[in-house]
């Protein structure tokens, strides 16, 4: 049983580039959450999708961020164009409806330079 | 203000003995979650709480909304519970986004 899988695992970026993360939620799960991690604000959420539909677009990050759902069993974060203060894990959650709890993959770890 | 707040952000145990970890809300939360981050950073869930408490080995775990808090107790700690511990807690609006504490860094020592 696969649960939620992120690639790549380790992205190294110049400033100014575009990167894209990938995510694949646990199949049949119909919400998705991308995630921020850094030292200093710990995990803050991004963007949220409830059966594919965008809920929550994390307010400060919609300027250079864009999360897509084009399918229920996929998902990108896309980073345009990068800053170094991008530099954090980004993880991918799901979970299977309202009122349940979510799984979380092994995280993106992004370097911007 | 932070909604979740996690204490202590740091603990030092010997083998074998306990503790708890705690987070404090600012507002009525539906339900909380803990996690463990893994040697691969991966986030591996431990407890789902709307009400009361669970058990599950060595810990337990126990969530009271109208209180505004979640413990996470910990006992007979192991070398292999170091780590960093995180709580999560859904608000009360109807989605079931996580805002998480800020982490409890755990090194159990022989």
């Amino acid at each position: 049983d696969a649960g939620v899988t992120q690639t790549p695992r380790h992205e190294v970026a110049e400033k100014g580039q575009t990167i894209i993360l990938k995510c694949e939620p646990v199949s049949g799960h119909n919400d998705l959450f991308w995630y921020r991690q850094t030292k200093i604000q710990g995990l803050e959420l991004l963007s949220y999708f409830r059966s594919k539909s965008l809920m929550e677009d994390g307010g400060a990050f919609k300027d250079r961020f864009k999360a897509e759902m084009l399918n229920s069993s996929f998902s990108t974060l896309k980073i345009q164009p990068t800053e170094p203060k991008d530099s954090a894990v980004y993880l991918c959650a799901s979970s299977s409806d309202w009122g349940y709890e979510q799984y979380f993959g092994p995280g993106t770890r992004l370097t911007v330079l | 203000g932070d909604q979740v707040e996690q204490s202590p952000s740091a603990l030092s145990l010997h083998e074998g003995t306990g503790s708890a970890l705690r987070c404090n809300f600012t507002t009525t939360m539906r339900a909380v979650q803990w996690f463990r981050k893994n040697s691969r950073g991966s986030l591996i869930n431990l407890f789902y709480l709307a009400s009361g408490t669970k058990e599950n080995g060595r810990l337990k775990s126990a969530f009271d909304s109208k209180e505004r808090y979640s413990t996470l107790h910990i006992r007979d700690a192991q070398l292999e519970d170091s780590g960093t511990y995180f709580c999560a807690a859904e608000a009360d609006s109807g989605y079931n986004k996580l805002t998480f504490g800020k982490g409890t860094v755990l090194l159990v020592s022989p």
